[in-house]
């Protein structure tokens, strides 16, 4: 099992572009969710879901969006980048679509710089 | 919701000295806690978890932690520390019984542990 992969590894943006930080299970995990973590503040939910076509908000929401069309897929994206969105990204599943219940599984993370 | 405080920042300790890292919570209901943990260039990874039972639980590379509900904490132990485990640690906890958000796995701001050789 490839476990959680997440594309790219790096990405710089400017100001007001949009792009789309994609992320894989190939565990059949029910639960995905998206977190950025920055310094001093730990990881903060973005978005989750707990099956295919369900999503919901976590505690930073704005200005991203996610869509859940299959199980192995929860793609993030910013529809229009902003400095304050310059920020280490990382997926995660787990099998329980109960989420916080359930051991999660890391991505890589994804490292964007928005200028 | 709950909150997360993990008041150390950064921790710097010489091999084989003891480590104890703080974790508290605020939530007055039942809740599940986590420790994670990420090593330089690696994915985070599950160290341990208390769901129910036994307060002290044990996790991998000799690491446990303590579970105080009256105090709201789950601190972090290691009796002693090696080079290898210079990484950044991260308490998570899930309300038990909330819905939405708050069920979520909400996590501390980290602490960053360096041990010097």
């Amino acid at each position: 099992n490839a476990g959680v992969t997440q594309t790219p590894k790096f990405q710089v943006l400017k100001t007001g572009q949009s792009m789309t930080l994609q992320c894989a299970q190939d565990m059949n995990h029910e639960y995905m969710s998206w977190y950025r973590q920055d310094p001093g503040m730990g990881l903060r939910l973005i978005h989750y879901s707990v099956g295919a076509g369900i999503t919901d908000q976590g505690e930073v929401p704005n200005g991203y969006n996610v869509s859940r069309s299959t199980t192995e897929d929860f793609p993030l994206r910013l529809l229009s980048a902003a400095p304050s969105q310059t920020s280490v990204y990382f997926c995660a599943s787990s099998y329980s679509g109960l989420g916080g219940t359930d051991t999660q599984y890391f991505g890589p993370g994804t490292r964007l710089t928005v200028l | 919701a709950q909150s997360v405080s993990q008041h150390n920042h950064h921790v710097i300790l010489s091999e084989a000295a003891s480590l104890e890292l703080g974790c508290n919570y605020s939530y007055g209901g039942t809740v599940n806690l986590f420790w994670y943990v990420q090593y330089p260039g690696q994915h985070l990874q599950l160290l341990l978890k208390y769901f129910s039972g036994d307060p002290l639980v044990k996790g991998i590379k000799g690491f446990e932690a303590e579970f105080i509900k009256s105090k709201f904490s789950f601190n972090l132990r290691k009796p002693s520390v090696q080079w290898s485990d210079t990484a950044e640690y991260l308490c998570a906890v899930n309300a038990v019984g909330s819905s939405g958000s708050a069920r979520q796995l909400t996590f501390g701001s980290g602490t960053q542990l360096t041990v010097l050789p």
